[in-house]
Order: C-alpha cells, then structure tokens, then sequence
C-alpha cells in the first residue's frame, strides 16, 4: 500500500531536550516536505527537499533541521525545542514527474513542549 | 514570495445548500491551485484542483473556478452532506519542470453542515 508513515504519532517532552520525528514513504517519490498546522494558520511549511541530499528552507525554518540521506526518508530534527514548536506536524511527499503534484500526507505528529 | 488570503474562516450552511469558500493569492507565477480537505483528526487529502490554464473545473458536487486577472480562486460544494463537515484549505504554487516546490497553504475555512 502506498503511504508515508511518520512517528512519533503523539509525543510530550521537555523544553531543549533534542528530538527526532521520523517520516518513510515507499512511493519512491522525489520531493518531501515538512509542514506544520496551528490554529488560524493553516499548513505552513518548515523545510522541504527535491532529492536526495537537496533540502531547502520553507517559510518557517528556524529551529528545526533536515536531513535527506535516503530517498524515502526525511527526518525532522528540532535540536532544542522550544514551547512554541508545540504544534502538528505532517510530512508530504509528492511525485515530481507525471503532472500530477498531489501532495501525500503522513498522519500526522502532535508534539507538546513543556 | 507567495501569499495565500482564504475566506471565510468559519462557514455554517443548512444541509442541502450550497457553501463557497474563497482564496487570492498574491504571485502571478503561481499555476498550480489544489483544494484539501481535512477532517477532524485526519490528514488533509486533495479534493480538487486546479491549472492557470483552466478557469474552471468540476467533480460531481465539486467545483473549483480561477480568475487569474483578480488572482482569486474559489470552492464551490452544492447539495451539502453532514459528510462535507471539515476543515478546507486552498493552496497555491508555482510548479517548474522538477515539480511543486513551496505549496503555500490558506488559514483553512471550518465548514459545518447542518442538518
């Protein structure tokens, strides 16, 4: 079945305690991208990556990091969180060649930082 | 860069009626305009979209209109189900030969259906 996953689904943790959200998906698709969802504010996203080890800031970067190692894995670092990174965040991954850019959202990670 | 204005952000229409949901976007490169659709505690899923060279498209009870001279794009649900309950959000990007890059979202439209 065609999917992203991420995990943590659900996760609580402690302001500047390093953490790592992973994302996979098996669609072999070039592009993935990191957003984050808050009230009234919609989908914005954090970092996105065109192929392996190409990544490229979005509109709202500060504080997290990327890596791009594997085709089908896109990993979001928050080094030190803060409690304004308490959100919801979702991969995507799109197929860049086709003329379809449906984006595929993973299910999603509640991250809470006290 | 890109700037997308959805409205309204809370929408509530009788069962049956129709709802129109709103966007302009600010970047005249933009071509690329998909509508997702996400439910309470789900993941956004597309529902429609839509190409600057396109000024309407539709999908049974879904409609998409683009009017690239006022940079506006609207959504259009006729004969509302309980089921269309859900949170829209409208997005724009301008996609190159190697595929969409920065998809900027709207701030979402909660629409409720009652019945």
């Amino acid at each position: 079945e065609a999917q992203v996953t991420q995990n943590p689904r659900y996760l609580i943790t402690v302001t500047g305690k390093k953490l790592t959200v992973t994302c996979s998906q098996n669609m072999n698709h070039e592009y993935m991208s990191w957003y984050r969802q808050d009230p009234g504010l919609g989908l914005r996203q954090i970092y996105y990556s065109m192929n392996v080890e190409v990544t490229d800031k979005g509109d709202v970067p500060e504080g997290y990091k990327v890596s791009r190692k594997e085709k089908r894995n896109f990993p979001l670092i928050l080094e030190s969180p803060s409690p304004n990174q308490t959100s919801l965040y979702f991969c995507a991954s799109i197929p860049s060649r086709g003329g379809r850019y449906t984006q595929y959202f993973g299910p999603g990670t509640r991250l809470t930082v006290l | 860069g890109e700037n997308v204005e959805q409205h309204p952000s809370t929408l509530s229409v009788q069962e049956g009626d129709s709802a129109v949901i709103k966007c302009t976007y600010s970047d005249s490169a933009s071509n690329y305009f998909p509508w997702y659709k996400q439910e309470l505690g789900k993941r956004p899923q597309l529902i429609i979209d839509i190409r600057s060279n396109v000024g309407e498209k539709k999908d049974q009870r879904i409609a998409v209109t683009l009017n690239k001279t006022a940079k506006h794009f609207s959504l259009h649900i006729t004969e509302t189900q309980p089921e269309d309950s859900a949170v829209y959000f409208c997005a724009a990007t301008h996609t190159p030969a190697q595929g969409a890059q920065k998809l900027v979202f709207g701030q979402g439209t909660r629409l409720t259906i009652n019945p």
